[in-house]
Formats: C-alpha cells, structure tokens, sequence
C-alpha cells in the first residue's frame, strides 16, 4: 500500500513533441505528489508538485495532472527539449505524519531525440 | 540541488570494512533525511533526523546501519562490516519547515557506494 507504481520504464520522444509519465498510488493517506528531475550522476532536483485539492498545475512546459478517485497522476512535458533527457521520478507523501518521507516510484529514463 | 554537500562522491570497502557517508544540509536547514538508491530503482527512505535526534528510522536496516545528526558538523551516515548487496547510491536530502505545507526537500550529489 506504500508503494507508487510508474510507468512507462523508458520513454523516447523527438524533439518539440510531449512526455507524458504516469504514477498510480493505493495510500489514499498521501496528500502531496511531487516530481523529481535526476540528470545522471547527480542528485534528484524537485521540478514541480501538486496537493489533492487541484486537477492540474502548469510550471512552463511542465504540467502534472491529477486524478484523485483513480489515484493517478501524471507529468506532461510539452516541447520536449534535448536538455530535458534525464530520469524522472514521482513521489507521494503523507504530509500530517511530519515526517516527509517520500515514497518513490521506480523511475522513467526520458531520451529526446534531436 | 539547493547547496547540500555530500562526501565523498565515491567510496570505495571491501566486505567486512566501515563506510561514513557524511552530509552537510543547507545552511539553516534543522532536518535531514537520508534515501537509498539500488541501481535502476527509485529512492527508498531510510531514516529522518533533527539536529540530535533520530525521528523516524523506520526504513533503515537494524543491523549494522546507523545515523547521526550531531549539534555542531554534518550528519553521518555509517554502515558497519558492509556487504556487496550495500553497493548503492545515498542520497541526504535537507528541509526545513519539517511536516508543513511550504517543506520542500532538497537532495545532495549523492555517495556512490561499491562493496568488493
């Protein structure tokens, strides 16, 4: 029930066209969902997150949508850049605990094609 | 990553040796968190401290896996009489407004560890 399942494993989009990452989670405790952008060799960096209360947040090109009765989230990169190939993981957490303890999911390897 | 320093970047024991992982969270930063990647896998939660206190190490190993966030240095993490399977990257992860709806976490470079 801890765990947050995230799919696709491996994505490759051309250049200009939209990512689009999924994450299903089964704690309905969970009350914040951020994403997190990894670039290899170094450490995850919070690129946008979202609470229960809203449908949809829009940072630039990077839009997370939410659907709480289904427990699925999603990141939506629009106008993939080449600069935007990294590993992308979504979290969950349970905020009230006081404990920020993010559970992760498993990750997606994003290519951009040139 | 908003200026937490991990050391070293790579670290290299054979089995049976002593690994400190050391973190450094932004300046101002009370809290610390400390996350384990296998390779190809997501980060999994270890353990959360406050300067001085252990607050919830329910994702740590109970052998051999310690953690420390003492009043004054950096916070370590020290994994005794390490095993192949401990190979791994860790990462410690800063915050401060611990538990509110401004906290935000803000992740080191990561401790490359192989075990021979």
């Amino acid at each position: 029930q801890q765990q947050v399942k995230q799919s696709p494993q491996s994505l490759i989009v051309q250049k200009g066209g939209i990512s689009i990452i999924n994450c299903a989670y089964e704690n309905t405790a969970f009350d914040y969902f951020p994403w997190y952008q990894q670039f290899p060799g170094k450490g995850p960096a919070l690129l946008i997150a979202i609470r229960p209360d809203v449908s949809e947040k829009k940072e630039g090109r990077f839009t997370i949508s939410f659907n709480k009765s289904a427990k699925q989230f999603s990141l939506h990169i629009m106008d993939s850049q080449p600069g935007d190939s990294a590993t992308y993981f979504c979290a969950a957490s349970n905020r009230p605990y006081g404990a920020q303890k993010l559970v992760f999911g498993q990750g997606t390897r994003l290519t951009i094609n040139p | 990553n908003a200026g937490v320093m991990q050391n070293p970047r790579h670290l290299v024991r054979r089995r049976g040796q002593e690994a400190r992982l050391r973190c450094s969270p932004v300046k101002g930063h009370s809290h610390v968190y400390w996350y384990r990647q296998l390779p190809e896998e997501g980060l999994k939660f270890m353990v959360y401290l406050q300067k001085e206190n252990i607050i919830d190490e329910s994702g740590m190993p109970k052998e051999r896996f310690s953690a420390e966030f003492p009043k004054e240095g950096p916070s370590i993490l020290r994994i005794q009489q390490v095993v192949r399977g401990d190979s791994a990257a860790y990462f410690c992860a800063s915050s401060t407004l611990a538990g509110t709806a401004q906290e935000t976490q803000y992740f080191g470079p990561g401790t490359r560890l192989l075990v021979l």
